[in-house]
């Protein structure tokens, strides 16, 4: 198992720009989410899903899209980019009660 | 909501040394409680977990108990190695959709 799975590691946007961070994973696990750290605050989820077509806004939703058409795959869409969007990503599975979530090795982005 | 607090740090300590790291939680119903370690360039891993009171989460020299009468669930390791220096965040679930509130992590630094 390749376990979770994120591309691509690093990107730089211009201010205005659009992007898709890609999270992939091969567990079968219904929920998924999407998380950005930034320096000294911990983790904040963005949105997550508890399964295909099915998503649902975190703490801080604004600026992001997401899509979940199968069980497999939940990208991250940023429209308009903003230098409050500089930070790394993070995507995360679960397979269900109490489990452990499962992290990808995560996307550095800045927006400059 | 739930909230989860634990010391910043950074916490630097000699090789051979005790550490523990503080963290105490505000959740509604029955929390499973959660250490996961970020090295350094990588996504989070679970360390150790405790599902229910008095429950003792163990794993690879570390701990933690779940008391629910102080609602805490400290870190604990009895020997620290310079390869345990990273990134150490408390986190719990509870509730459904198995969304994780996280603390805003602990680094540790282990020196020689």
């Amino acid at each position: 198992n390749a376990g979770v799975t994120q591309t691509p590691k690093f990107r730089i946007l211009k201010i205005g720009q659009s992007m898709t961070l890609q999270c992939t994973q091969d567990m079968n696990h219904n929920y998924m989410y999407w998380y950005r750290q930034d320096p000294g605050m911990g983790l904040k989820l963005i949105y997550y899903s508890v399964g295909a077509g099915i998503t649902d806004k975190g703490e801080v939703p604004n600026g992001y899209n997401v899509s979940r058409s199968t069980t497999e795959d939940f990208p991250l869409r940023l429209e308009l980019a903003a230098p409050s969007q500089t930070s790394v990503y993070f995507c995360a599975s679960t397979g269900g009660m109490a489990y452990e979530q499962y992290f990808g090795p995560g996307t550095r982005l800045t927006v400059t | 909501g739930n909230s989860v607090t634990q010391m910043e740090g950074p916490v630097t300590l000699s090789e051979e040394a005790f550490l523990t790291i503080n963290c105490t939680y505000t959740a509604t119903g029955y929390p499973s409680l959660f250490w996961y370690v970020q090295y350094p360039g990588e996504g989070l891993q679970l360390l150790l977990k405790a599902t229910k009171a008095d429950d003792k989460g163990s794993n690879k020299g570390f701990e933690a108990t779940y008391r629910k009468e102080t609602t805490s669930f400290h870190l604990e390791k009895g020997s620290v190695q310079v390869s345990d220096s990273a990134v150490y965040f408390c986190a719990l679930v509870s509730g459904g959709y198995q969304k994780v509130t996280f603390g805003i992590g602990t680094k540790l630094q282990v020196i020689p």
